[in-house]
């Protein structure tokens, strides 16, 4: 069964740049079927898809973080990370990793991992 | 984007009611690309149904979906305890991909 685990600080200064990778095991990374994803949830809020990286290298974001945000795949490593520039408190969430099948709908997840943005 | 509405906000039932859940969308999805997920506190969400209306893997069939256009229903029967959660839909027709707020379902 496919398994993916976020990594990362769990506390970023405001304007700084906030970094998790995912590591996916149990499956294969250069699935022709899976897109890895990130999507966060805010304390108590609903949740946003933040964007998508396929195996290749082809990335899909979310318009509203475009400009701020860049997801990478390392396929050698089985890795997927997020960088998203400039943070302020608004993105303050809890930021999962999943693995999104052909861009629809989302089976396997991540636990997640808090990351407050404060000084 | 596609906004997501759902309701209620709040469903408080009792074990062996039927819980109805709603999801409304902005704009027509021209396909049935909504899923619905569950949520536990501190977990992360379970996929629950696709294509508005196929279970996922290992999800009972009291669970069920039905809707097209701009309005979805999950619904499920014979609510037992382990149901309580927040549930969400999440629509994939067109990107950005959006989830609604949330539906919390209360077990009495």
């Amino acid at each position: 069964q496919l398994q993916l685990q976020e990594s990362g600080p769990g506390q970023v200064k405001p304007s700084a740049t906030l970094s998790l990778t995912c590591t996916v095991s149990g499956g294969s990374i250069n699935s022709k079927s899976d897109y890895w994803a990130w999507i966060r949830q805010p304390p108590g809020k609903g949740l946003e898809w933040i964007g998508s990286v396929y195996y290749s290298g082809s990335t899909y974001y979310n318009p509203s973080l475009t400009g701020r945000i860049t997801i990478t795949i390392d396929t050698s490593k089985s890795q997927f990370s997020l960088n998203m520039r400039s943070v302020t408190a608004a993105d303050t969430a809890v930021y999962f990793c999943a693995s999104q099948w052909e861009l629809t709908s989302i089976e396997y997840w991540g636990h997640g991992t808090l990351v407050t943005v404060s000084s | 984007e596609v906004i997501l509405t759902q309701s209620p906000g709040t469903l408080s039932l009792s074990p062996g009611e039927r819980a109805t859940l709603s999801c409304r969308a902005s704009q027509s999805l021209s396909k049935s690309y909504i899923a619905w997920y569950q949520q536990k506190p501190g977990q992360a969400p379970r996929l629950l149904m696709y294509g508005t209306s196929s279970r996922a893997t290992g999800i009972p069939d009291r669970f069920s979906g039905s809707g097209s256009g701009t309005d979805f229903i999950l619904t499920i029967k014979r609510l037992e305890p382990e149901d309580v959660g927040i549930y969400h839909c999440q629509q994939y027709g067109w990107s950005p991909y959006t989830f609604g707020q949330g539906t919390r379902l209360e077990i009495k």
